[in-house]
């Protein structure tokens, strides 16, 4: 089954670091675009960047460059989204999605919700 | 950066109607053109890519059209399972910006 599994629910302290990870299994994790997207609690969809695993390269949304960072480990098909220093605005859903053949979002994690709060 | 504008924000129609979302790009983007549903406490689901390429197991009922800046989600049939928010987002190049939604309500 194609799929993407993402850790669990996070409940942090503004200035706690984070990271949180993707897991695909099912298709070739290394050889598409995967992505994180943000959606605060009653709101829209926020692309925020995504990495092709196979070399790393990265692309940020420039609302969110410097603000977090994206990894991953193709050895283990994992993406990461990590924060070094939260804060309260922090808190929302957030869902990795990977390209497929069709080019885009094709396939969706279940989210992570992060909540931050002091 | 390519802004995303979708219209309506929200509507309201009754079950049967046709309805029409149009979102327009700040410049011409091909036909990189995705459209995503997203039921209310659900995970985002594509339903079009290529401006108008049904996602496999996507109801008939929903199509696309459009090319460069100017696009279209039609739902020919509103069912009360399209009870959702709907997303345009473009992907030619990064960012691959989302629009800012239109809630479909049933009336």
């Amino acid at each position: 089954e194609v799929q993407l599994v993402q850790s669990g629910a996070e409940v942090k302290k503004p200035g706690e670091s984070l990271k949180i990870s993707c897991k695909g299994s099912g298709y070739s994790f290394t050889n598409y675009w995967i992505g994180w997207v943000r959606q605060m609690p009653g709101k829209d969809l926020e692309w925020m960047g995504i990495i092709y695993p196979a070399d790393s390269d990265t692309t940020y949304s420039p609302s969110f460059q410097g603000q977090v960072s994206i990894s991953a480990d193709k050895s283990i098909s994992t993406a990461y989204l990590q924060w070094s220093s939260l804060k309260a605005s922090d808190t929302a859903m957030y869902y990795c999605a990977s390209q497929t053949h069709v080019a885009t979002f094709a396939i969706w994690g279940q989210g992570t919700m992060v909540t931050v709060s002091s | 950066d390519i802004q995303m504008t979708q219209s309506p924000s929200s509507l309201s129609a009754s079950v049967g109607d046709r309805i029409t979302i149009t979102c327009r790009a700040s410049q011409g983007i091909s036909n990189y053109l995705a459209w995503y549903q997203q039921k209310p406490g659900k995970v985002p689901k594509l339903l079009i890519y290529a401006a108008s390429t049904l996602q496999s197991g996507v109801p008939s009922r929903f199509s696309g059209s459009g090319s460069g800046t100017d696009f279209t989600l039609t739902i020919s049939s509103l069912q009360p399972e399209d009870v959702a928010t709907y997303y345009c987002q473009k992907y030619n190049s990064a960012p691959w910006t989302f629009g800012q939604g239109t809630k479909v309500e049933i009336k």
